[in-house]
């Protein structure tokens, strides 16, 4: 059983370029979400999607957006990297008021 | 907005010494979440609490609620080096049961 599988593992931008981490959960959860973590940080709101077909913005969503493919996909795109964007990202999956399952999560430089 | 404080932002204990953290919420939640993060590693959860003053114990380990579901607290008996880590407090916001949200962690270490 895979639960929350995020791709890439790693990744290394230059300031402006592009692209998007992926997320699949195959646990037929029906809200997912996208949280960041700085060095010795908690963990920070970016956006989440209690549904399929619904996003929603959280604690720190600008320069990100994403998109709910499907039930089990989620999303995350960075259209132009910042160094402030340097960090791990966890894509995490639950049923509505349950726990969360979180993947490996992404670690993210932006140079 | 909401916001939810965790202290002490670390605590660094001999091994046997008990560790408690505590959690705060500025607006009531519905219910609480404990998760542990190993180094390296990505939030696993612990428990949830649901009812006001409830308390949990999971063997060396004892939950609880506040009566205003507003705080709450992870105590640890006798720690070990295996209770190394972060433990966050998450819970839902006012505005959506979806949005969860994580308090800022306390980091544990442990001299044996």
């Amino acid at each position: 059983n895979a639960g929350v599988t995020q791709t890439p593992k790693f990744q290394v931008l230059k300031t402006g370029q592009s692209m998007t981490l992926q997320c699949a959960q195959d646990m037929n959860h029906n809200s997912m979400y996208w949280y960041r973590q700085d060095p010795g940080m908690g963990l920070r709101l970016i956006y989440y999607s209690a549904s399929e077909g619904t996003t929603d913005k959280g604690e720190v969503p600008n320069g990100y957006n994403v998109s709910r493919l499907n039930k089990r996909e989620f999303s995350l795109r960075l259209e132009s990297a910042a160094p402030s964007q340097t960090s791990v990202y966890f894509c995490a999956s639950s049923i509505y008021n349950s726990p969360l399952h979180f993947g490996n999560g992404t670690r993210l430089t932006v140079t | 907005g909401q916001q939810v404080m965790q202290i002490p932002q670390y605590q660094h204990v001999q091994e046997g010494e008990d560790f408690t953290t505590y959690c705060n919420s500025s607006t009531t939640l519905s219910n609480i979440q404990w998760y542990k993060q190993r180094p390296g590693g990505h939030p696993v959860f612990l428990i949830q609490l649901v009812k006001s003053g409830e308390v949990k114990k999971q063997k060396r380990l004892t939950f609880q609620f506040g009566e205003a579901k507003k705080n709450s607290s992870l105590h640890i008996t006798a720690t070990q080096t295996t209770d190394v880590g972060t433990y966050f407090c998450a819970g839902p916001t006012y505005d959506s049961a979806s949005k969860i949200i994580f308090g800022s962690g306390t980091r544990l270490s442990i001299r044996p």
